[in-house]
C-alpha cells in the first residue's frame, strides 16, 4: 500500500528552527508537495521537490532524498503566524497526489 | 469570481438527503478535484477531471458522483447522505500535465450528516 508518515505534533519557540519530516512508501514518485494549513482554512502550497536536495523559499526549505524516501521541511526565524498543519503530498505513479495526516506545528512565545 | 468558490460554507444533513456540493473556478484550470479531509487522516481524494468532460474515481468514490459539463465547474453530488460521510470538503484546481502541477484548494464545504 502506499503511506505517508509525518509526527503527529510538534512545539517550537518564536524565532526559533523547526524541521518537520515526512517518510514516504509510494507506487512511483512524481514530485514531493508541502502545504500549510491554518485551522479551519485551505490548505496552501509552500514547496515542489522532485530531485534531490535542498529548495529555498525565504524563510522556508525543502529537502528531498529519493533513494531514501524522505523530505523535511525546514522553517527558520518562527513567528506565531506559522503555527498551522503542515502537510506532506507525493504524486505517484498516476500522477495523483497521495497526503500525509499533517503534522500541527505550535508556536509558544 | 476569484480563484476557487466553494457553496455552501458548510450544511447540515438528514441521513438519506441527496446533496450536490458546488465548486466554481476562473483560473482556467484543466484538472479539477474533489477531497475529504477527515481529524487524523490525510486529504483522501474522492473523484478528479482532468479536463472537462471526463472524471475518474479516486481513493473514496462510493456514494459520490461528480460531472465536468464545462471548466470552470465540478459538482459533488452525495446521492443518500450516511453520517460516514460527515467530513470537510475541498474542491482543488490543477494546471494538469505541467511539471509541478500545484493544487490549488477553495475554502472547503463543512458538511455534518445526522
Amino acid at each position: 500500500g502506499q503511506n505517508i508518515d509525518q509526527p503527529t505534533e510538534m512545539t517550537a519557540t518564536e524565532g526559533a528552527i523547526v524541521q518537520i519530516n515526512c517518510t514516504y512508501q509510494t507506487s512511483g514518485f512524481n514530485g514531493l508537495f508541502w502545504y500549510q494549513q491554518h485551522a479551519g482554512e485551505a490548505p496552501t502550497f509552500l514547496s515542489y521537490n522532485v530531485l534531490d536536495g535542498l529548495e529555498e523559499k525565504g524563510r522556508f526549505s525543502s529537502f528531498l532524498s529519493r533513494s531514501k524516501g524522505y523530505s523535511y521541511l525546514l522553517l527558520k526565524e518562527l513567528q506565531m503566524k506559522d503555527s498551522a498543519s503542515y502537510l506532506c503530498a507525493v504524486r505517484d505513479s498516476n500522477y495523483q497526489l497521495i497526503w500525509g495526516a499533517g503534522t500541527k506545528l505550535i508556536i509558544k512565545p | 469570481i476569484a480563484g476557487i468558490t466553494q457553496a455552501p460554507t458548510s450544511q447540515i444533513l438528514a441521513a438519506g438527503r441527496r446533496m450536490t456540493l458546488r465548486c466554481t473556478q476562473d483560473m482556467r484550470h484543466n484538472a479539477m478535484y474533489w477531497y475529504r479531509q477527515d481529524l487524523g487522516l490525510g486529504l483522501r481524494l474522492i473523484h478528479y477531471s482532468n479536463t472537462a468532460g471526463t472524471t475518474g474515481k479516486g481513493e473514496v468514490p462510493d456514494g459520490y458522483s461528480v460531472s465536468r459539463a464545462n471548466t470552470d465547474d465540478f459538482p459533488l453530488t452525495l446521492a443518500s447522505a450516511v453520517p460516514s460521510q460527515t467530513s470537510v470538503y475541498f474542491c482543488a484546481t490543477g494546471t494538469s500535465g505541467g511539471d509541478t502541477d500545484t493544487q490549488y484548494f477553495g475554502p472547503g464545504t463543512r458538511l455534518t450528516v445526522l
